[in-house]
């Protein structure tokens, strides 16, 4: 199984800040690494797929890096809507699926 | 438009079935592997399961492995998870989720609102 491990746990920052979130994975999965941002009472929503693709619509202050194990989400400047919890997934190797245990962006 | 909406979710006393429901519309159905993905109150994402575009092959988590049978109604655009011998560990709300194009690719584009189930005596 691929553990995604995300850090850090929690980032706190304030709006027009640079947001960095890592997602580092137990072994390699390529490029197969997707990011989702979950909001309150919500569903999530894909942001990133593989690696560095983003998802229809999405804006562009969303960026996403990393090959191998080591992956980064970057948001350029935050606008007040992307407080909110972020989880990496691989595709690579599975079954199982596997989440990372997410990032929540917080207002500073 | 792609529209998931799940049902079934209800409370249920452990070692008790329930049977979710996802209703699909929007995409040609029967080309799309569909999964299920749960979330425990406070938690991270799980996936359980996954099904195939032509229903020849499912798989599973271990935590529900021999527990949970995943399935699909194509002539209805319905996908369905039977959840048997559940305990208060599966207490958590329980997604349908579906990629934007067909096959296999295990990209959630497109996710329901969710269905709670709650395991409690």
């Amino acid at each position: 199984e691929v553990v995604l491990t995300q850090s850090p746990a929690t980032l706190s920052l304030s709006p027009g800040e640079r947001a960095t979130l890592s997602c580092r994975a137990s072994q390699s999965v390529d490029s197969y690494l997707l990011w989702y941002q979950q909001k309150p009472g919500q569903a999530p929503r894909l942001l990133i797929y593989d690696a560095s693709n983003r998802a229809t619509g999405i804006p562009v202050r969303f960026s996403g890096s990393g090959s191998g194990t080591d992956f980064t989400l970057t948001i350029s400047s935050l606008e007040p809507e992307d407080f909110a919890v972020y989880y990496c997934q691989q595709r690579k190797v599975w079954p199982p699926l596997t989440f990372g245990g997410g990032t929540k962006v917080e207002i500073k | 438009e792609v529209q998931l909406l799940e049902s079934g979710g209800d409370l249920v006393q452990p070692g008790g079935s329930l049977r979710l429901s996802c209703a699909a519309s929007g995409f040609m159905f029967r080309t799309y592997a569909m999964s299920w993905v749960r979330q425990a109150p406070g938690k991270g994402l799980e996936w359980l399961s996954t099904i195939r575009e032509s229903d020849d092959g499912a798989y599973y988590a271990d935590s529900v492995k021999g527990r949970f049978t995943v399935s699909r109604d194509s002539s209805k655009n319905n996908l369905y998870l039977q959840m048997n011998s559940l305990s208060v560990e599966d207490t958590a709300l329980y997604y349908c989720a579906s990629p934007r194009s067909p096959g296999l690719n295990m990209i959630f584009d497109y996710w329901g609102q969710g269905t709670l189930v709650t395991v409690s005596s």
